[in-house]
């Protein structure tokens, strides 16, 4: 089975800090997703990447970044945290196949104080 | 852009009735994926379309796919407490090719 797993359940940071969110797969996937999820808004696509070292914005990068040096590494930071970034962070990874099925993490609920 | 609408957007039913979610898209894609979602978990693969006239089923849910008309269908077949979850349906080819999700269909099933 596809396993893909993320650092912290829930987390809770104060404006100003920096934040990183850590998501690993075990299945040598080539892609990687950062989502956020939250009520009304469904997931919405914040950064991508197809390779190592490789990263394409989404559809709302501002206020993050993210980080690809392995291929089952997918690291995504919150420069300086602010309160509107209280959301259900979600990871996803699928290979590099005409199926493109994506596998998702059980999720980073992060609250921002 | 490719947009993805899904309706209803909340639904409340009767355990032992039928009902079936639409998901409509807005560009030619050949590929259409459906997730269920349950309260604090995350998203579980259920089904992949890959092609006009794929219909795949599993249990009481069953999924069709047609590409002409931009639209795919999730069936529940008498419904039970246990399907009780948000289903979302994506489309492949964002602007990047990647997935667009519908806002999700939040289904509750009553005794």
């Amino acid at each position: 089975d596809v396993k893909v797993t993320q650092s912290s359940r829930y987390l809770v940071k104060r404006t100003g800090e920096k934040v990183f969110l850590e998501c690993v797969q075990d299945m040598d996937h080539e892609n990687m997703f950062w989502y956020r999820q939250d009520p009304g808004l469904g997931l919405r696509l914040i950064y991508f990447s197809y390779d190592v070292k490789m990263k394409e914005k989404g559809d709302i990068p501002e206020g993050y970044s993210v980080s690809r040096e392995k291929k089952e590494r997918f690291s995504l930071i919150l420069e300086s945290a602010s309160t509107n970034q209280t959301s259900m962070y979600l990871c996803a990874s699928s290979p590099l196949s005409s199926y493109n099925e994506q596998f998702f993490g059980p999720g980073t609920r992060l609250t921002v104080l | 852009e490719l947009k993805v609408e899904q309706n209803p957007l909340f639904l409340s039913m009767q355990e032992g009735k039928n009902y079936t979610i639409y998901c409509n898209y807005s560009t030619t894609s050949d590929r259409l994926y459906w997730y269920r979602q349950d309260p604090g978990k995350s998203l579980e693969s259920l089904f992949v379309l890959l092609s006009n006239g794929a219909v795949k089923q599993e249990g009481r849910l069953m999924a069709s796919l047609d590409t002409k008309a931009r639209l795919s269908t999730l069936h529940i077949t008498a419904a039970v407490h246990d399907l009780s979850a948000t289903y979302f349906c994506a489309v492949f080819g964002g602007s990047q090719g990647n997935l667009i999700f519908g806002k999700g269909t939040k289904l509750s099933v009553k005794p």
